[in-house]
């Protein structure tokens, strides 16, 4: 069964302090991993399309890579405003459905 | 320009009611969705339309009927349903279903079942 996990659960910076968060997945024939960005009662905003092992995006503060086995999302010195919940997920061949992550609560204190 | 838009933004209903919430998108995309999402869990999906056709069924209770009247719009209509059908109902759509396209989602509504 296709899995993806995300850690941390909860992680909790003071602003400037960086990080990355963790995507692992276990799927066959990865077709793509997105991170999205998702804000109390919002709906999630997209952030990166990865598709191959190597790839590297980047957006303002945020970096994220792909290796075969998992996708970091790096945060370089966070805002504030950069406190939202973090989405992971994968697409896999076939006429089949996004399989997401629990997530990860990012919260930046100033 | 990668806007969904999704009315109204809040829905309170009763269990007898029957209301209908709204997407609609107009980046071209042919591949639309419904989710449903409860506080503190990754959306779950309920239902993809690829090319105006009924894609995927993801097993969702008949209260819930979806519709997609052209490429640009998809409604979901709702009917007796039951308190632990509160959420927050997502659309999203997409270039095409598969193959590695990103997934634009819509602002979502706020549903109470009361």
């Amino acid at each position: 069964e296709d899995q993806v996990t995300q850690s941390p659960e909860a992680l909790r910076l003071q602003e400037g302090e960086s990080s990355s968060l963790n995507c692992s997945y276990t799927v066959s024939g990865l077709r793509g991993l997105f991170w999205y960005r998702q804000d109390p009662g919002k709906g999630p905003e997209f952030l990166f399309t990865l598709y191959s092992a190597g790839e590297e995006k980047e957006k303002e503060r945020l970096k994220a890579t792909l290796t075969k086995k998992e996708s970091f999302l790096h945060i370089t010195a966070p805002k504030p405003e950069d406190s939202a919940t973090y989405l992971c997920a994968v697409l896999v061949p076939g006429n089949t459905p996004l399989v997401f992550g629990k997530g990860t609560r990012l919260s930046v204190i100033a | 320009d990668t806007e969904v838009t999704q009315t109204p933004k809040h829905l309170v209903m009763g269990m007898t009611n029957k209301k209908s919430l709204k997407c609609e998108q107009h980046m071209g995309h042919r591949a639309m969705y419904w989710y449903k999402q409860k506080a503190k869990k990754p959306p779950e999906l309920m239902f993809v339309y690829s090319y105006e056709k009924l894609s995927i069924n993801e097993s969702v209770p008949s209260r819930f009927s979806p519709e997609c009247p052209n490429s640009s719009l998809l409604n979901l209509h709702l009917h007796a349903l039951q308190p632990e059908d509160s959420a927050l109902y997502l659309c999203a759509s997409s270039q095409d279903q598969g193959w590695g396209y990103e997934q634009y989602f819509g602002p979502g509504t706020r549903l109470t079942v009361t």
